[in-house]
């Protein structure tokens, strides 16, 4: 069963562009998200998290929005760049677990 | 943060044998995790590493089968067992370091059982 899904495989956006990813998850018991930036050949890197009392977490040109009553996460980069092409995982936990648990990814590919 | 290095980083096995895969961190933590991700799957917990006692491990997956060591804060290994071709995966260490809340990965080992 899968608790958190990226409906999207891949996205392609033009450089200077909005990208944005989404994620949907069915456990209301989760209470804080992540996501997760994968270059081939790399393991998973840490881009930004947002908890479950906010609904807006801004970090430069990346901005995460949940959507807890539609149980949605969308994450926001603007402006899209080269650099920004990989395989982007989006991350859910519930309260006092060490699981975490991830979507299948997007890949996301930004044309220069 | 944390460095994280994983090795091997690739392997090609044959049915039936064992592979064994180290997780070196370059400071101590507390618990490791092991996680794999099948061909286009997303990551699934295998099991949480910490030192001085038993892995606990995620539903679905057993100690026979996916044995694990963590004999110091810094290190612990996987190995995956009598391996078949449904093994073939990617699989990750990963540690919490300051913030519960996120984890840092190795670069992985991508295993293909032929």
């Amino acid at each position: 069963d899968q608790q958190v899904k990226q409906n999207s495989p891949s996205l392609s956006v033009q450089e200077g562009r909005i990208s944005i990813l989404n994620c949907d998850y069915t456990n209301s018991m989760f209470d804080y998200f992540l996501w997760y930036k994968k270059y081939p050949a790399e393991g998973p890197t840490f881009l930004i998290s947002i908890s479950s009392i906010k609904d807006k977490n801004e970090d430069g040109r990346f901005t995460v929005f949940l959507n807890k009553s539609a149980k949605h996460l969308s994450l926001h980069i603007v402006p899209s760049q080269p650099g920004d092409s990989a395989v982007y995982f989006c991350a859910a936990k519930k309260a006092g677990a060490n699981n975490l648990f991830f979507g299948t990814g997007t890949r996301l590919t930004v044309i220069p | 943060s944390a460095v994280i290095s994983q090795k091997p980083s690739r392997d090609i096995c044959q049915r039936g044998t064992s592979l064994t895969i180290q997780c070196q961190v370059d400071s101590q933590v507390t618990m490791m995790f092991w996680y794999r991700q099948q061909p286009g799957q997303s990551l699934t917990l295998i099991a949480t590493a910490n030192q001085g006692s038993e892995a606990t491990y995620e539903s679905g997956f057993v100690i026979d089968k996916f044995p694990i060591s963590r004999p110091n804060l810094t290190f612990s290994t996987l190995t995956v067992s009598n391996m078949s071709p449904e093994d073939s995966s990617i699989y990750l260490c990963s540690v919490e370091v300051g913030s519960r809340e996120k984890l840092f990965f190795g670069s992985g080992t991508q295993l293909s059982v032929l």
